[in-house]
């Protein structure tokens, strides 16, 4: 299986709600980044946490990083249809950069 | 701001033919990733170079080679293509090796090989 693993894979909610994307990973990290790809388009970096923090902020965006589980979690507050995308992330071990499978959000005006 | 330039934007090749993506990185950024994105696939890392020097090397197949210029500018060059290299084709720089430094991806090139 592969590092930066996202849940859900598929996530729908209505203009307004929050929506919040997990990812795990298994080895060890430096950083972890989350991207958002529209359809056809280059991803787009989101935000990047490295391995000593526990919480950034972005404007609507919130990571936060568990090191100790291995898990990070991007939160989009007050979601608008202009967020629908696929959101990755990406983990940074130092060897190379692994991509998740990513979390597609549909936000439905 | 300036962000990572790549060329062209699409590109359709015949099989066994060669082709050439170039990336232009944000400026002063001094090192550059490729990723290889299939259809429904993960972007795939291929190689990185850091002030001209290959400093990483992932999935990418012997026909292809890349390299980074004195400008930072780096070329990936593909031979004898095939059906299976059609994909959208990353380039990201950042300032310094990609520990704990921002990585920005470029829009892509999209290689479509008939």
């Amino acid at each position: 299986s592969q590092q930066g693993e996202e849940d859900p894979q598929a996530l729908s909610i209505q203009e307004g709600e929050n929506a919040t994307m997990n990812c795990s990973y298994k080895t060890s990290i430096n950083n972890l980044q989350w991207y958002r790809q529209n359809s056809g388009r280059g991803l787009v970096h989101l935000i990047l946490i490295r391995s000593n923090e526990r919480e950034k902020h972005s404007g609507r965006l919130r990571v936060t990083l568990d090191t100790s589980k291995k898990s990070s979690s991007l939160l989009i507050t007050a979601s608008r249809a202009a967020d629908t995308a696929s959101y990755f992330c990406a983990t940074d071990a130092g060897d190379d950069m692994r991509f998740g499978a990513g979390t597609r959000l549909t936000v439905k005006p | 701001a300036a962000g990572v330039i790549q060329s062209p934007r699409h590109l359709i090749k015949e099989k066994r033919e060669t082709a050439t993506l170039k990336c232009y990185p944000i400026p002063r950024h001094d090192t550059v990733y490729w990723y290889q994105q299939g259809p429904g696939q993960d972007p795939q890392f291929l190689i990185s170079f850091y002030e001209k020097m290959q400093s990483d090397k992932g999935s990418i197949p012997d026909r292809f080679s890349a390299q980074q210029f004195s400008d930072y500018h780096s070329e990936l060059n593909m031979s004898s293509l095939e059906l299976g290299d059609s994909a959208l084709y990353f380039c990201a720089s950042s300032l310094g090796l990609r520990l704990n430094y921002e990585q920005y991806f470029g829009p892509g090139t999209r290689l479509t090989v008939t």
